[in-house]
């Protein structure tokens, strides 16, 4: 049974850099084929997927264009697990953040399953 | 600001049926598969339904999903008071190069 297990800071300054960071147990961040996500959610904006990292042959990351230029998904091997970056936050990223893992079985993709969620607060 | 537009919220009497749509695009429904998930009030969402009507193990035959065109359907019969929660959809959107989900839609069980 794969679960994910999420760390990190509940409270951010404005201007400075969120780090959330989603260990896995029963895969493995390398597998070919899931990918591992963060996806987060306000009141104001939802869901909302932020960015994914995936091994095929060699690592790969793709951002939503509304955080893209501030976010960085990175891999960590050598602990299994992956971690989000994004830097000069303000109150609206605002928000419970979530990693997933993004599995396909041929055609469409889902996430499944999820990190419990970290509620992040920007503030001064 | 989310790109699948589904009903605040749906209700119905314990035992009854319920159907929540999801309406997209060409650029999102229209052209790929859909997924469903279930959050119950405080907790992550859960996965549901996949490839638009395939249920995981697990997940009772209650729950059915299905599409046409650029919009979804999930559909609850029987409905329990453990369904109570919100449910979204979501897709991958080819003009965005990313997922985006449903607004979101409240079931109530009166």
């Amino acid at each position: 049974q794969v679960q994910l297990h999420q760390s990190g800071p509940g409270l951010v300054k404005i201007s400075q850099t969120l780090s959330l960071t989603c260990a896995i147990s029963g895969d493995s961040v390398s597998s070919n084929s899931p990918a591992w996500t963060w996806i987060r959610q306000s009141p104001s904006r939802g869901l909302e997927w932020l960015g994914r990292t995936y091994y095929r042959s060699k690592w790969y990351s793709d951002y939503a264009i509304s955080v893209k230029g501030r976010i960085t998904i990175n891999p960590d091997p050598s602990k299994n697990q992956f971690s989000l970056h994004l830097n000069s936050v303000t109150p609206e990223d605002t928000a419970v953040y979530y990693c997933a893992r993004d599995r396909t079985a041929g055609h469409g993709n889902w996430f499944d399953p999820w990190g419990l969620g970290t509620l992040v607060t920007v503030s001064s | 600001q989310s790109v699948l537009t589904q009903p605040p919220s749906v209700s119905a009497a314990p035992g009854q049926k319920v159907a929540i749509s999801c309406s997209g695009s060409s650029s999102n429904i229209g052209n790929n598969y859909v997924s469903w998930y279930q959050q119950l009030p405080g907790t992550a969402p859960k996965f549901l339904i996949y490839d638009n009507n395939k249920r995981p193990s697990g997940v009772p035959d209650r729950f059915s999903g299905s599409k046409s065109g650029t919009s979804a359907t999930l559909g609850i019969t029987g409905l329990q008071t453990g369904d109570e929660a919100d449910y979204y959809c979501a897709t991958w959107d080819s003009s965005l190069s990313a997922y985006v989900f449903g607004t979101g839609t409240k079931v109530t069980v009166l």
